[in-house]
């Protein structure tokens, strides 16, 4: 089984701009959530989509957002980038099921905001 | 709500010595508790997990932790480290429903010398 997928993998950015990052998830999983790991920081919550919908969201303002698409990969997009969302940012996906909150994650994507 | 404390920022051993990576963390409600690994400039993997059964979990390569609901605890060890193990380490906590959001603690980065 593929797990998860990430793209790109770094990229940078200047500030005021927007940037949309990508996510295949695990084959067989329909849930998908995305975390921002600051440097030194443990993973933040972003939010989560599940049938394309978002069902739970972390403590960012509404410039973060996404999508989830029918096969179940998801978007992250970020307008009026700032200096402090330079970070990692990695996808997670899960299935159902009883190991439902089992998260597997990508490798990342590193956004640096110059 | 809910958070985790890892008490060990960094934790320097030698080879084949004993480690005792250290979580505790607070909850009005059930737990499924998680250890994360992350090498450097990768994403997290997935190291051990209590989602019920016995509070004494496993990994292939050697970690175990247990989990106490008395101390909100859930210590993560290795009698004998090998110095691929050097890694950041992540304990995560999540509270069920149908939303699968993992809040992380801070990380304990585990350095292997020889």
């Amino acid at each position: 089984e593929t797990g998860v997928t990430q793209s790109p993998t770094h990229l940078i950015k200047t500030r005021g701009q927007q940037v949309t990052l990508r996510c295949s998830s695990q084959s067989g999983h329909n849930t998908v959530s995305w975390y921002q790991q600051a440097l030194g920081q443990g993973p933040q919550f972003i939010f989560q989509y599940y049938r394309e919908e978002e069902n739970g969201r972390g403590n960012f303002p509404p410039r973060f957002s996404g999508l989830q698409f029918p096969n179940y990969s998801s978007e992250l997009n970020v307008n009026a980038l700032e200096l402090d969302d330079s970070a990692l940012y990695l996808c997670a996906s899960s299935g159902g099921g009883f190991g439902a909150n089992v998260l597997t994650f990508g490798a990342g994507s590193r956004l640096t905001v110059l | 709500a809910q958070s985790v404390t890892q008490l060990d920022s960094q934790v320097p051993v030698f080879e084949e010595a004993p480690v005792e990576l250290r979580c505790n963390y607070s909850s009005s409600v059930s737990v499924y508790l998680f250890w994360y690994v992350q090498y450097p400039n990768q994403g997290l993997q997935l190291l051990l997990k209590y989602l019920s059964g016995s509070t004494l979990v496993e990994s292939i390569n050697g970690f175990e932790a247990e989990f106490n609901k008395s101390q909100t605890s859930f210590h993560l060890r290795k009698p004998s480290v090998h110095i691929s193990d050097t890694a950041e380490y992540f304990c995560a906590v999540h509270s069920g429903g149908s939303n699968y959001k993992l809040t992380f603690g801070k990380g304990t980065l585990l350095t292997v010398n020889p």
